[in-house]
């Protein structure tokens, strides 16, 4: 079975400084998508950037970058010139990859949750 | 285009009690997912359903079961109550229409808070 886990329980960064969250996962499978999903307190979950295994270039949307280590199995996501409104829980899942019938599960870890410090 | 709409928001139930949470996807969506939130186990898929067929199922008791009707809205219902039920359910959707289902985009909704007393 596929394991998250996210070691970072709380973290707080200055507004405008950059801040590096952490996760690692456990998977015997070669091609999967990683993601990291932003839950505010509205409670719903939003993509924050997705990763496809087989490919070796890291994922970057505008400020949100993540630095993917296939074989160290770890993901982590890299938030720059963190804003107030980047404050939320965040969440990194895994995917298998499949191509028949199904849409297969997010696991997830456990959170971290990111503090803005104005 | 509206979002992923979950109804209710908020539901209290005691013990025992059955319950039952809707979920309104995107408007051509045609595969919705559940997931519990709770604080002690994170978030834990439930079940997957596309075009009013369970596809997946995640590790949970029978009494929690789902249906999906040929709107794609689903329900999802749980039967005897317990205090562990209380959570956050989560419903997101995806097209569920391309070869590689899981390369598509999930979109979640806000969620129900279920508190069981």
């Amino acid at each position: 079975a596929q394991t998250v886990t996210q070691s970072q329980p709380e973290m707080s960064v200055q507004e405008a400084e950059t801040v590096t969250l952490s996760c690692t996962y456990d998977t015997s499978e070669s091609d999967y998508y990683l993601f990291w999903y932003k839950q505010p307190p509205s409670r719903q979950m939003i993509l924050v950037i997705r990763q496809e295994a087989y490919k070796q270039q890291n994922a970057t949307e505008n400020r949100f970058s993540v630095n993917f280590q296939k074989a160290a199995k770890s993901f982590s996501l890299k938030i720059s010139d963190s804003q107030l409104g980047d404050a939320a829980m965040y969440f990194c899942a895994y995917r298998r990859k499949i191509s028949n019938f199904g849409n297969e599960k997010l696991t997830f870890g456990t959170g971290t949750r990111l503090t803005i410090i104005p | 285009k509206a979002g992923v709409t979950q109804t209710p928001r908020y539901l209290i139930k005691t013990r025992g009690q059955q319950v039952t949470l809707s979920c309104s996807p995107i408007s051509g969506h045609r595969s919705v997912s559940w997931y519990q939130q709770t604080p002690g186990q994170g978030l834990q898929f439930l079940f997957e359903y596309f075009s009013e067929t369970q596809r997946n199922k995640g590790n949970f008791p029978g009494r929690f079961s789902g249906r999906q009707f040929s709107n794609s809205r689903s329900e999802m219902n749980v039967s005897t109550l317990e205090l562990g039920d209380s959570a956050l359910y989560l419903c997101a959707s995806s097209s569920g229409q391309s070869y590689e289902p899981t390369n598509e985009k999930l979109f979640f909704g806000s969620g129900t808070q279920l508190s069981v007393l």
